[in-house]
């Protein structure tokens, strides 16, 4: 299957600061790719569709100018956390579609990248 | 009410056994349907996508009920490596790409 990295995969930082994450698309490339967060013991929630060469579609809840996002090549997204707190700390994952991937009904499939954990003191 | 609800479990199932659990799903118009495996503290992966007609693969079988509009999931011989938080996760093809609606998960646990 087509694989996703994600850097850093576990950072701390004091609050205040701001963090970038970046995923990456290592084997195809991505016009699409997605950002969740997942809360101990919850569901993953998607909190906005990066789009490659256009502006990010965030979902309803979410601070764009919170959480800025920048797909600025076909296999690279990052997410930036800005003025981070602690209840920003979470799981961030990113996924991405290939959309050369051909297995019949799973043609949308996602792969997720291995998550990048924030931690903010 | 959410969207995509599982049973979040656990579900403690001696190795060898067989389990099943269920997803129910809100939305009529979703199209697609897949079932993942998340281990802890890791990103989910695929496990099998849910055909309408139903599927297995090796000791997994899928199902699919849109009148009732829930998908199941049956292990087979369970094995120890089996112990992972299974997600349900439901696609409507709202635009040319799609959203991913997640669950909860369900927490499979087998014991020796």
């Amino acid at each position: 299957g087509a694989v996703v990295s994600q850097h850093p995969s576990r950072v701390i930082c004091k609050s205040g600061t701001s963090v970038k994450i970046e995923c990456r698309s290592l084997d195809f490339q991505a016009t699409t790719m997605f950002w969740y967060r997942q809360f101990p013991k919850q569901s993953l929630m998607l909190m906005a569709t990066s789009n490659e060469g256009s502006k990010a579609t965030y979902e309803q809840g979410v601070e764009k100018d919170k959480f800025l996002i920048n797909h600025a090549s076909l296999t690279l997204s990052t997410l930036t956390v800005t003025s981070a707190h602690p209840e920003d700390s979470s799981f961030y994952i990113c996924s991405a579609r290939d959309p050369t991937s051909g297995r019949g009904s799973s043609y949308n499939e996602q792969f997720f990248g291995p998550g990048t954990r924030l931690t903010v003191l | 009410r959410k969207e995509v609800e599982q049973d979040p479990g656990p579900f403690n199932v001696p190795e060898g056994a067989t389990v099943a659990f269920n997803c129910t799903y809100s939305n009529s118009a979703s199209q697609s349907f897949f079932w993942y495996r998340q281990d802890c503290r890791k990103e989910p992966k695929l496990l099998m996508s849910v055909y309408s007609s139903g599927n297995e693969d090796g000791r997994f079988t899928a199902q699919l009920n849109r009148a009732s509009q829930y998908i199941s999931l049956l292990i087979r011989d369970s094995k120890l490596s089996d112990s992972a938080t299974y997600l349900c996760v439901v696609n409507w093809a709202t635009d040319s790409w799609g959203k991913f609606q997640f669950g909860a998960g369900t927490q499979v646990v087998v014991t020796p």
